[in-house]
């Protein structure tokens, strides 16, 4: 199994430009999440999907992000307009429904200038 | 300026020796347990779980004990080697099997050649 797919791996935009991140879960994983980490937060959750609907979206930091799953093999975390404190590696991870181990793929880092 | 960030708690240690990285929790309706390892510019990767019912569970190198009554979790790593030099964070759930992980702050282990 390739295990989960992010891409791009490195983004550098700047300020005010759309971003988007995208993730190919783990095949047969009917849960997917987005974090953000950052040398202030840690590991922040920022939204997760089950079954490609979008469950708990209470981590994401405004209206300038936003997330879709349109099929249980993709899904993308955009953020329009970007901001320099939007820089972050971004982490998307799938699980089995009803397990709880969370695969994480490589991540997305991103900086915005 | 200077930047501020998550002051991470480190452990050093000496090549050969045996490392234990502690992780205390504070949901006591939590009851599956796992440890990540997070190497430089990579995702979180999984080493070893545990559910409420056990007190230790084995693994390739690698121990996870769970003490429920102090709600502490640690893991243990023999014979530390230089590729285990990665941030390590512990994580929990209830389990309903449909929530996501609870992440700590991690600890930064630096394994000293």
């Amino acid at each position: 199994d390739a295990g989960v797919i992010q891409s791009p791996r490195h983004e550098v935009t700047e300020m005010g430009q759309e971003v988007t991140l995208r993730c190919k879960p783990i095949s047969g994983h009917n849960s997917l999440f987005w974090y953000r980490q950052t040398m202030m937060r840690g590991l922040e959750l920022l939204i997760y999907f089950n079954n490609n609907v979008p469950i708990d979206d209470s981590g994401m930091p405004e209206d300038r992000f936003s997330a879709k799953m349109p099929n249980a093999s993709f899904s993308t975390l955009k953020i329009q307009p970007s901001e320099p404190r939007d820089s972050a590696v971004y982490f998307c991870a799938s699980r089995e429904h009803f397990q709880e181990t969370q695969y994480f793929g490589p991540g997305t880092r991103l900086l915005v200038l | 300026g200077e930047s501020v960030g998550l002051h991470l708690p480190t452990l050093s240690v000496q090549e050969g020796d045996n490392s234990i990285i502690n992780c205390a929790y504070s949901n006591s309706a939590s009851d599956y347990f796992i440890w990540y390892k997070q190497e430089s510019g990579k995702g979180p990767q999984f080493i070893i779980d545990i559910r409420s019912n056990m007190d230790k569970r084995q693994g390739q190198r690698v121990t996870v004990l769970l003490n429920k009554t102090v709600k502490h979790l640690s893991l243990q790593i023999a014979a530390t080697q230089p590729g285990d030099s990665a941030v390590y964070f512990c994580a929990e759930t209830p389990n309903s099997g449909n929530t996501p992980l609870v992440f700590g702050k991690g600890t930064r282990l630096s394994v000293i050649a």
